[in-house]
């Protein structure tokens, strides 16, 4: 079955710092790739996705790039802020009729000041 | 537009004990679905719909049930509560574009 592998947290970095969290998957097939973040105590909202190979998904200063080589689907962001503080999870949605969805465990990122 | 609401926002209950989850979306989304999250084990689909009057199970379904009547709601039912079933619980509905929009939580605790 499909799943989806992120590394573990938490991460702690300094303000400005440079922050990557490595995610891979296993699917059938192309899925789409998706990144999520949870702010304490609220729910999840899409950071940004990606629905084929080589796309670069984008929003507030992070990135993703599909690899369907290395089926791999890596978050960057170049400064990072205090506020970026959150639990990172990396998710896959699957081909079939269905569309399930996979998520990753989540990274757990804590920026200082 | 409310996007979408969950209630209760947080619950105790005795070990056999039922309880109803209600999630809400005004989205006029096809697509819902119920996840429970859980401490180093990211979020697990328990049932989705696609459609109303749909449904189907999910990874961990066991112990729960699921109806949706009517487009706008998708209920999540716990017939007789266990420990194992103290989680945070979130519902999501899916646009088009497959983008999913999560209510803010059901926090469940089962002595």
């Amino acid at each position: 079955g499909n799943s989806v592998t992120q590394m573990e947290g938490p991460v702690t970095l300094s303000e400005e710092a440079f922050l990557t969290i490595n995610c891979t998957y296993t699917a059938t097939g192309y899925p789409s790739l998706f990144w999520y973040v949870q702010y304490p105590g609220e729910g999840l909202q899409l950071l940004l996705k990606a629905t084929k190979a080589d796309d670069k998904g984008s929003n507030k200063g992070f990135e993703a790039t599909y690899r369907k080589e290395t089926t791999s689907f890596h978050l960057e962001k170049g400064s990072v802020q205090v506020s970026d503080s959150a639990v990172y999870f990396c998710a896959l949605r699957s081909t079939d009729s269905w569309g399930k969805f996979q998520f990753g465990a989540g990274t757990q990122v804590v920026v200082t000041p | 537009n409310a996007g979408v609401t969950q209630t209760p926002k947080f619950r105790v209950l005795k070990t056999g004990q039922s309880m109803t989850l209600l999630c809400a979306q005004d989205m006029n989304h096809e697509y819902m679905y119920w996840y429970r999250q859980d401490p180093g084990m990211g979020l697990r689909l328990i049932h989705y719909s696609v459609g109303e009057g749909t449904t189907a199970k999910g990874e961990v379904p066991d112990g729960y049930n699921v109806s949706r009547l009517k487009k706008q709601n998708f209920l999540l039912g716990l017939e007789s509560a266990a420990p194992s079933q103290t989680s945070v619980y979130f519902c999501a509905s899916r646009d088009t574009r497959e983008t999913q929009y999560f209510g803010p939580g059901t926090r469940l605790l089962v002595l």
